[in-house]
């Protein structure tokens, strides 16, 4: 069964807007990694923050973690239509050589 | 560089018939690799994951199964598919399990 989920289920913004998409887990983690997935297509991979680290930068990308509450959060900022997609976050825990995706947020960017 | 490539990407099978979806990796040595399946709107479901040659890991019992006949070879397959069976399937591989996947373009499989 998933592990956490994540918050929003969707969101619509409009172009230049920041938009912020949470991930909430159970079990304690080694790392945590953020995917984002266009319609039809595969998963790409966008950060790994570790559970050591509290923030991350990549472009238009920050990802915070807070082990502490079980929880990270993806912000987007001045989005753009191209970042239209789905995103989920996954969760590796050390106990297998696996990952464990949340159900995603699906994201609408708007002109 | 390393590249995945995942095939056929959309597939109509009858009820009953067998399956067999076939990933490969190029360009790395002993992956770890990865069977999901997708519902429409929703999140992965892993079905399998494979360290090394002959070792299979089942995450979900069901009546698919999965094969790694050699290093950067992955196949999941089906004796007999079910309704159930419908959705996208994607593979993934990554160098360790706490590494970033890399995912193939997926499968659409729709069961008539």
């Amino acid at each position: 069964s998933q592990q956490g989920e994540e918050d929003p289920q969707a969101l619509s913004i409009q172009e230049g807007e920041n938009a912020t998409m949470n991930c909430s887990y159970k079990t304690s983690i080694n790392n945590l990694q953020w995917y984002r997935q266009n319609s039809g297509r595969g998963l790409v991979h966008l950060i790994l923050i570790r559970s050591n680290e509290r923030e991350k930068h990549s472009g238009r990308l920050r990802v915070t973690l807070d082990t502490s509450k079980k929880s990270s959060s993806l912000l987007i900022t001045a989005s753009r239509a191209a970042d239209t997609a789905s995103y989920f976050c996954a969760r590796y825990t050390g106990t297998a050589s696996k990952l464990t995706f949340g159900t995603g947020t699906r994201l609408q960017v708007t002109l | 560089s390393q590249t995945i490539h995942q095939w056929p990407a959309t597939l109509v099978q009858p009820v009953g018939s067998p399956l067999s979806l076939e990933c490969t990796v190029e360009g790395t040595s002993n992956p770890n690799l990865y069977w999901y399946r997708q519902a429409a709107g929703r999140g992965l479901q892993l079905l399998f994951y494979s360290v090394g040659i002959g070792q299979i890991s089942s995450e979900v019992p069901q009546n698919l199964s999965a094969s790694r006949p050699q290093d950067r070879q992955f196949i999941l397959s089906s004796k007999k598919l079910l309704l159930s069976d419908s959705g996208f399937y994607l593979c993934a591989w990554s160098v360790t399990g706490n590494q970033p996947q890399h995912f193939g373009d997926g499968t659409r499989l729709s069961i008539l």
